[in-house]
């Protein structure tokens, strides 16, 4: 199992340009989820999906976009890429909605210029 | 406003002694805990939950403790090990709010063992 895989490892932005962050899980997770971690503070939810074909916005959801088209798959697209992105996103998956118990993956270190 | 607080940015222990990290809630309607811990460069990783049920759960080294009068969880690690250095998280949610609530956490406390 290779458990949830992100990718980029790392990427550097302009201004207004659109990107695709990628996130994989290998073990027919139902929820997935997408946070960021900014410097000093904690993560914070930006989608999440309780299974494929359902997406929902959370805390911080603008400038965001999801889909969910398979259960292995959670890619997180940023529209128009504005300095205030620049952070670390995670992205999350646990067996159900119920299951809190979130595995996450490495991460993907984001800086928009 | 934050809901979930940890007030000390770091901890340092010597290694052997109890390591407690602290956290505390706001929201009263948390009612399931987790503690993950983090390296640098690396996704958090679960260590342990508890549910608003218990005031007590254990696992190994690790235990942590809630207060739910107090809205007040502790994680304590006996005994600390040099492993054990890295930012742990205090995270909560309503285990009955089907997914929608996420998990809210706290700003991490990053603890040092010292040899």
């Amino acid at each position: 199992n290779a458990g949830v895989t992100q990718t980029p490892k790392f990427q550097v932005l302009k201004t207004g340009q659109s990107m695709t962050l990628q996130c994989a899980q290998d073990m027919n997770h139902e929820y997935m989820s997408w946070y960021r971690q900014d410097p000093g503070m904690g993560l914070r939810l930006i989608h999440y999906s309780v299974g494929a074909g359902i997406t929902d916005q959370g805390e911080v959801p603008n400038g965001y976009n999801v889909s969910r088209s398979t259960t292995e798959d959670f890619p997180l697209r940023l529209l128009s890429a504005a300095p205030s992105q620049t952070s670390v996103y995670f992205c999350a998956s646990s067996r159900t909605s119920r299951y809190n118990e979130q595995f996450f993956g490495p991460g993907t270190r984001l800086t928009v210029l | 406003d934050q809901q979930v607080k940890q007030n000390s940015p770091s901890l340092s222990v010597q290694e052997g002694r109890i390591s407690i990290l602290n956290c505390d809630y706001t929201n009263s309607m948390f009612d399931y805990f987790l503690w993950y811990k983090k390296y640098p460069a690396e996704g958090p990783t679960f260590l342990i939950s508890i549910s608003s049920i218990k005031d007590k759960n254990e696992d190994g080294r690790f235990t942590v403790f809630l207060n739910k009068s107090a809205k007040h969880l502790s994680l304590h690690i006996v005994p600390s090990q040099p492993g054990d250095s890295a930012v742990y998280f205090c995270a909560a949610t309503t285990y009955s709010g089907g997914g929608a609530d996420g998990l809210t956490f706290g700003k991490g406390t990053h603890l040092i063992i010292q040899p």
